[in-house]
């Protein structure tokens, strides 16, 4: 079966700057997660969806960061204005509701 | 809050020796613990996974002990190859019926195999 899909595969921008991330989950599974992972640590949750609802976004920076999932399948992450410590890999991962999690290829940000 | 640790942070090993790396989790009603390993610059992938009502798995070469009193657990790899080189990261969440089924990681173990 296909796997996450994720893209841009790789971001630079300059501070201040909006930039926005795609994600398309395995088929068929429902929820879907955004993780942050920070050089030489694990990856963090930001936000999990469930279809179209949000599950938790207790992590998620809402004064710069948002994201949706309009339909239930795709999801797109954005970050505006970015700053220098959103630097990291945004991993975004699917699952059938509570079982194992797949994760797709990440974007790697880098804001200068 | 929820937290996970992650013991060591880097692990040196020959080829064909063993390596163990241990986790502690601090939800008590955690009871999904997968096992990732990462290779430089590639999605994490999983390599293995217990649920609570189980104290060991294995699947050849690798396995995982829980031990839920202590709230701690393992991963054991055996008979090392150098493809087995990768960062490792142990995880924790509620699982099915629980909140969320959000993973918790630990900070990751940079596993080297020496051939």
């Amino acid at each position: 079966e296909a796997g996450v899909a994720q893209s841009p595969r790789y971001k630079i921008i300059e501070k201040r700057q909006s930039v926005a991330f795609w994600c398309n989950p395995i088929s068929g599974h429902a929820t879907l997660y955004w993780y942050q992972q920070i050089l030489g640590q694990g990856p963090k949750l930001l936000i999990q969806f469930q279809n179209n609802g949000v599950v938790d976004d207790s992590q998620l920076p809402k004064d710069r960061f948002s994201a949706e999932r309009l339909k239930g399948v795709d999801s797109t992450l954005k970050i505006q204005p970015a700053k220098l410590e959103d630097s990291a890999v945004y991993l975004c991962a699917s699952s059938f509701p509570g079982e194992t999690q797949y994760f797709g290829p990440g974007t790697r940000l880098l804001v200068l | 809050g929820e937290n996970v640790e992650q013991h060591p942070s880097t692990l040196s090993v020959q080829e064909g020796d063993s390596a163990v790396i241990k986790c502690t989790y601090s939800d008590s009603a955690s009871n999904y613990f997968p096992w990732y390993k990462q290779e430089l610059g590639k999605r994490p992938q999983l390599i293995i996974d217990i649920r609570s009502n189980v104290g060991e798995k294995k699947d050849q070469r690798i396995a995982v002990t829980l031990n839920k009193t202590a709230k701690h657990f393992s991963l054991h790899i055996t008979e090392t190859q150098p493809e087995d080189s990768a960062v490792y990261f142990c995880a924790a969440s509620r699982g099915p019926g629980g909140n969320t089924g959000k993973l918790i990681f630990g900070q990751g173990t940079t596993l080297q195999v020496k051939p």
